[in-house]
């Protein structure tokens, strides 16, 4: 059967610190791999997608990882902040259109 | 939440009550779609629209009801017949439907709780 899995349990890092969440999938063959950061009660929003035949994508203190043949994404936020404590989800294009499978979130809080 | 609004944030319903959930875009985007979120699990997709009056079925759409009747709006419907509404919802719109990296704008989400 098709998964997407994050981490369930909460990342506590220390502020300064490189966060990195993992996203591993299976069944799947993405286009491409998109995170999204939600905060507590509102709607995520769209941080970075990266392509199949990319590695690596950046944006400021984010950084993207794709690996095809592992299966596996990873994000990282480099020099951490209080204010990155969020819950960040992963997710993929699946079909021929722009449907979206998210996986259920790794929830990331940043210790000052 | 950028250009898409949902109201209301909170909504309680009576058991066997149909409820309606309202939502708009003013990002001129042709698709929309609606999710639903429980605790520990993804945002699983309830239905989406790729154009005005026109609709489909994502993977919950059973004791769900949508609407397009205009660009901009994207009404969901909880019927009685949804045996566990109570959750999250949201709305989300992307500019093209068929883009294979187009993004989704998400609202600021819509807590049912059925008492």
């Amino acid at each position: 059967s098709q998964k997407i899995e994050q981490n369930s349990e909460a990342l506590n890092i220390q502020e300064g610190k490189t966060a990195t969440l993992t996203c591993n999938y299976t069944n799947y063959s993405p286009a491409y791999l998109q995170w999204y950061r939600q905060d507590p009660g509102r709607g995520p929003v769209f941080l970075l997608l990266i392509r199949e035949n990319e590695k690596e994508k950046r944006k400021e203190r984010l950084k993207v990882t794709f690996d095809t043949t592992l299966k596996q994404s990873l994000f990282h936020i480099t020099a951490s902040q209080p204010a990155d404590s969020a819950t960040y989800l992963c997710a993929l294009a699946s079909g021929g259109y722009n449907k979206l499978i998210f996986g259920a979130g790794t929830r990331l809080a940043v210790h000052p | 939440d950028g250009g898409i609004t949902q109201s209301p944030k909170y909504l309680f319903r009576k058991e066997g009550q149909n409820v309606t959930l309202s939502c708009e875009q003013n990002l001129n985007h042709d698709a929309m779609y609606w999710y639903r979120q429980d605790p520990g699990q993804g945002l699983r997709l309830i239905y989406y629209s790729q154009i005005v009056n026109d609709f489909q079925k994502g993977d919950i759409a059973e004791g769900y009801s949508v609407s397009r009747e205009k660009k901009e709006s994207f009404p969901l419907t909880v019927t009685s017949a949804q045996k566990n509404p109570t959750a999250f919802y949201l709305c989300a719109s992307s500019p093209v439907p068929r883009s294979s990296t187009d993004t989704q704008y998400f609202g600021p989400g819509t807590r049912l709780t059925v008492l």
